[in-house]
């Protein structure tokens, strides 16, 4: 059974914090997803990953970086959180490409005061 | 670029079908998806068609595909509130290409 987890359910931070996402997956996929969504934005791709140390910038990825020196671990960054960061931040991971089903965490509800 | 559009919300009874429809804007996708989320969850695959399909049918679900409108359709025979949540039609062009998803249909079932 694929397992996708994330560090934290809810975090709530501040202005200009910096603000570290984890996500691990465990069953040696290759392929790591950061998402946002937004309620009636849907889900938007902020970065994804095909390898180890290898990072695709999504269709949003101004204000965030990420991090992946393993295979099952997937970390985003916001260097200097803004309150138009509050989201909810979902990780998906897949082994293959695009068509390959993609299996999600539950999600982490950032609230950036 | 692409987008995958949805309206917001659905609300139908308990026993109905519910028809949930999404469109989309790149003719070249060769796989379109449904997921499913439920309240406090992440997304979970309920099917996908390959766009040389028409229509694919998995139990209570079925998926129709007009290829001429871009249109994909979920129908949900005999909806229970065990179906409500929030519906997300996504696209993709296969092999490593990202998949995109749509703004999400939430189905609320009334008892």
């Amino acid at each position: 059974d694929v397992k996708v987890t994330q560090s934290s359910r809810y975090l709530v931070k501040r202005t200009g914090e910096k603000v570290f996402l984890e996500c691990v997956q465990d069953m040696d996929h290759e392929n790591m997803f950061w998402y946002r969504q937004d309620p009636g934005l849907g889900l938007r791709l902020i970065y994804f990953s095909y390898d180890v140390k290898m990072k695709e910038k999504g269709d949003i990825p101004e204000g965030y970086s990420v991090s992946r020196e393993k295979k099952e671990r997937f970390s985003l960054i916001l260097e200097s959180a803004s309150t138009n960061q509050t989201s909810m931040y979902l990780c998906a991971s897949s082994s293959g490409g695009g068509d390959y089903e993609q299996y999600f965490g539950p999600g982490t509800r950032l609230t950036v005061t | 670029g692409e987008d995958v559009e949805q309206s917001l919300f659905l609300s139908v009874r308990e026993g109905d079908s519910s028809v949930i429809n999404c469109t989309y804007t790149d003719s070249s996708s060769t796989y379109l998806y449904w997921y499913k989320q439920e309240p406090g969850a992440g997304l979970q695959l309920l099917t996908y068609i390959f766009s040389n399909m028409d229509m694919k049918q998995d139990q209570r679900l079925t998926v129709l595909l007009n290829k001429k409108d871009k249109h994909l359709s979920l129908r949900i025979a005999d909806t229970q509130t065990g179906d409500s949540a929030i519906y997300f039609c996504a696209e993709s062009l296969g092999g490593y290409q990202k998949v995109t998803f749509g703004t999400g249909t939430k189905l609320q079932v009334i008892p």
